[in-house]
């Protein structure tokens, strides 16, 4: 069992570039979560989705953040026009279909760098 | 506006020592304290939960203190180890099961020295 996988784990762009970060959940997990995590403050829930569901967004940014986890594939997190203020790490947890408690898996992260 | 605070921010121990990291609240919905361990580079895993209706409870030498009365809880570390070197994140959550609801502390770094 592989874990929670995120790739890339390091990604630098240029102020008005995209980002498109990846999370594939752990086997057998069809919940997924994006977190992002500033530096030197805790993780803000961003975004949770099922398969080819947004269930809630409520924590994403109103503009240039959009996720998605379709049917086939990993989720997406893809943040467009980036600016400084993006830099953070960005993690994705995924929890089983009826886990009834809080028990998330997170992958190791994906750190973003806005030149 | 920080819902849960977390203090200290960081802490150096000797090995063997017994670091304590604390964790106050305002929400008394809350009713799910999880505390996180996160490694650098890696993810936070789950370390040790606790939900108001118990004071203590104990994990190996990972032990939660609870106080619902003073809205605060707190996370002890027996016997510390340089491999507990780590960052500790408490939280809570006023809706048991529902992942999105995790209120994050700002994060305790650790460091145990040899």
């Amino acid at each position: 069992n592989a874990g929670v996988m995120q790739n890339p784990r390091h990604l630098v762009r240029r102020r008005g570039q995209e980002a498109r970060l990846r999370c594939s959940p752990m086997k057998g997990h069809s919940h997924v979560y994006w977190y992002r995590q500033l530096p030197e403050e805790g993780l803000k829930f961003m975004v949770y989705l099922q398969k080819e569901n947004i269930i809630d967004e409520s924590g994403m940014p109103k503009e240039r953040f959009s996720a998605e986890f379709p049917k086939e594939g990993p989720s997406i997190l893809r943040i467009q026009q980036v600016v400084r203020g993006d830099s953070a790490a960005y993690f994705c947890a995924s929890s089983p279909r009826l886990s009834g408690a809080n028990v998330l898996t997170f992958g190791a992260g994906s750190r973003l760098t806005v030149l | 506006q920080q819902q849960v605070k977390q203090s200290p921010q960081s802490l150096i121990v000797q090995k063997g020592g017994i670091p304590i990291i604390n964790c106050a609240y305002e929400n008394t919905a809350f009713d799910y304290f999880p505390w996180y361990q996160q490694f650098p580079g890696k993810g936070p895993a789950l370390l040790i939960a606790i939900r108001p209706d118990v004071s203590e409870k104990k994990e190996g030498r990972f032990t939660i203190s609870f106080n619902k009365s003073a809205k605060q809880f707190s996370l002890h570390i027996m016997d510390s180890q340089p491999g507990d070197s780590a960052t500790y994140f408490c939280a809570a959550s006023s809706d048991a099961g529902n992942n999105r609801k995790l209120i994050w502390g700002l994060g305790t770094s650790l460091a145990v020295n040899p």
